[in-house]
C-alpha cells in the first residue's frame, strides 16, 4: 500500500477483554516496529520484527501482551485481559533494513487509539 | 542498552525567536541519532538524522542538529522558528541492529 495502514483506528473495550490491533506495512518493508504511546508519554518500545529473524520482544510489558507477523506482511498485536493503564495510543512502523536502523526512516502509521474502560 | 533523555517537555517561544531542544544519549557503542516530529493529529516524520561524517546535521524546515560525543548529546536548533512549527519533537537512538528507542518528547509551543 501507499502507506502504513493500522486498524482499528479507535478501540473502545472494557476492563478484562481481550484485543486485537492489526497493521500493514508498505510493501516491501521487511522490518516492522510496534510501540506505545500513553498520554503525556513518549513512544515506548514494544517489538521489533525484522524479516525471518526472531522478533526483538524485549519491550513488551507483560506476557499480556503478545505480536505476530505472517513472513514479511501482516502483523498483529494481542493484548489479553486489558487493563486501565493499557489505553494509549499503538504506533506500527516500517521500514527497510540497511534503511531502517542505519538510516532511521521510520514510516509511521496513524495508530490505533485503545481505550479500556 | 540505549537510552535518551529529552531534558525539556515543554518549550514555549514567541514566533522568530531562535529555540534549541536538548537530548542527551546513553550508550556503549556507536549509535545512529535520529529527530522525529509530529505535528498535532498527524503521524510521526523523520525531521533530521545523524550517521556519520559531519557532526553538523541538517533537517527540514530549517532545523539543524550538532552530535556531541564527548558530551553524548544530540541538541536540535532552529534559528527563528514560526507558529507552524508547534509541535511534538522526539529524539532517538539507535545500536545497530537494534530497534529504535525514542525520548518521551518535547513539546514546542510556538505563539505570535
Amino acid at each position: 500500500g501507499a502507506g502504513v495502514s493500522q486498524s482499528p483506528s479507535n478501540k473502545v473495550t472494557e476492563k478484562g477483554k481481550d484485543v486485537e490491533l492489526r497493521c500493514d506495512p508498505i510493501s516491501g518493508h521487511t522490518a516492522l516496529y510496534w510501540y506505545r504511546q500513553r498520554l503525556g508519554q513518549g513512544l515506548e518500545f514494544l517489538i521489533y520484527f525484522q524479516g525471518n529473524s526472531a522478533p526483538d520482544k524485549s519491550g513488551l510489558p507483560s506476557d499480556r501482551f503478545s505480536a505476530e507477523r505472517t513472513g514479511e506482511s501482516v502483523s498483529t498485536l494481542t493484548i489479553q485481559r486489558t487493563q486501565q493503564e493499557d489505553s494509549a495510543v499503538y504506533l506500527c512502523a516500517s521500514s527497510i533494513p540497511g534503511l531502517a536502523v542505519s538510516a532511521g526512516e521510520l514510516f509511521f502509521g496513524e495508530g490505533s487509539r485503545l481505550t479500556v474502560l | 542498552a540505549q537510552s535518551v533523555t529529552q531534558l525539556d517537555s515543554q518549550v514555549p517561544v514567541f514566533e522568530e525567536a531562535p529555540v534549541e531542544l536538548r537530548c542527551n544519549y546513553s550508550s556503549s557503542v556507536s549509535v545512529y541519532l535520529f529527530w522525529y516530529v509530529q505535528y498535532p493529529n498527524q503521524g510521526l516524520q523523520l525531521l533530521l538524522k545523524y550517521l556519520s561524517g559531519s557532526t553538523l546535521v541538517k533537517g527540514i524546515n530549517g532545523f539543524e542538529a550538532e552530535f556531541n560525543k564527548s558530551q553524548t548529546s544530540f541538541h536540535l536548533r532552529k534559528p527563528s522558528v514560526h507558529i507552524s512549527d508547534t509541535a511534538e519533537y522526539f529524539c532517538a537512538v539507535s545500536e545497530y541492529p537494534t530497534a529504535l528507542i525514542f525520548g518521551k518528547g518535547t513539546t514546542l509551543s510556538v505563539s505570535s
